[in-house]
């Protein structure tokens, strides 16, 4: 059981809009920045989002996250089939004082 | 560029210690600002963070493996390493060390090394 909470799976169409959530609680989205992760299934996750909304070099922007209150979403437009991965939400837990992921969601590019 | 790399024994037999190591390359180990750690993914599973550790020795543990883990630095070689005691078959994942930045608050891991395959079998 993971401390934060996503929708295992998701899909959409090539060139649509997919959005990915991502709930928590006080001690840890409601109290830090939440980072967003790709996974290509045999690959080390890469950063997509930091600080609830920046993007590191090189990540276009179709990726997009945000936050409000308790919750996080990860917003990715134009799909294309190379998007197809895993994308996992991440945050400190102040009260674990330890970093906290969610389950992951797979995501199909239909 | 930055880069990690794991290594370490990829078979342990229950009961023993599971011992890796990260190497950094690219960049300081020392740098403000900047958390190195562990995080593993049993196959076909999620991402767990083991825990993080400072230059200056500062850690962080999951509470649910704190029992069992030590990470430790040594900014001399550049490398921290994770020993986690009393291995079960629950502890096979893939392993990954990454570097985190937590300035005034947490903003991720930022580079990760390739992981590697630890398995926990007689």
């Amino acid at each position: 059981q993971s401390v934060l909470t996503q929708p295992p799976s998701v899909s959409a169409a090539p060139g649509q809009k997919v959005s990915i959530s991502c709930s928590g609680s006080g001690p840890n989205i409601g109290s830090n920045y939440v980072s967003w992760y790709q996974q290509v299934p045999g690959t080390a996750p890469k950063l997509l989002i930091f600080d609830n909304y920046k993007r590191p070099s090189g990540i276009p922007d179709r990726f997009s996250g945000s936050k409000s209150g308790t919750s996080a979403t990860l917003d990715i437009t134009g799909l294309q089939t190379g998007d197809e991965a895993d994308y996992y939400c991440g945050t400190w837990d102040y009260s674990l004082t330890a970093g906290v992921f969610g389950g992951g969601t797979k995501l199909t590019v239909l | 560029q930055l880069q990690l790399q794991e290594s370490g024994p990829g078979l342990v037999k229950p009961s023993e210690t599971l011992s890796l190591t990260c190497s950094v390359s690219g960049g300081s180990i020392s740098s403000n600002n900047y958390y190195w750690g562990w995080i593993r993914q049993p196959p076909g599973k999620g991402l767990e963070f083991i825990g993080t550790i400072y230059s200056s020795g500062n850690t962080y543990y999951n509470p649910s493996l704190k029992s069992r883990v030590t990470i430790s630095v040594d900014t001399s070689k550049k490398q921290f390493s994770l020993s986690l005691a009393a291995v079960t078959a629950a502890d096979t994942a893939v392993y990954y060390c990454a570097r985190q930045h937590y300035g005034d608050y947490d903003s991720g891991f930022d580079y990760w090394g390739q992981g590697t395959l630890v398995t926990v079998s007689s």
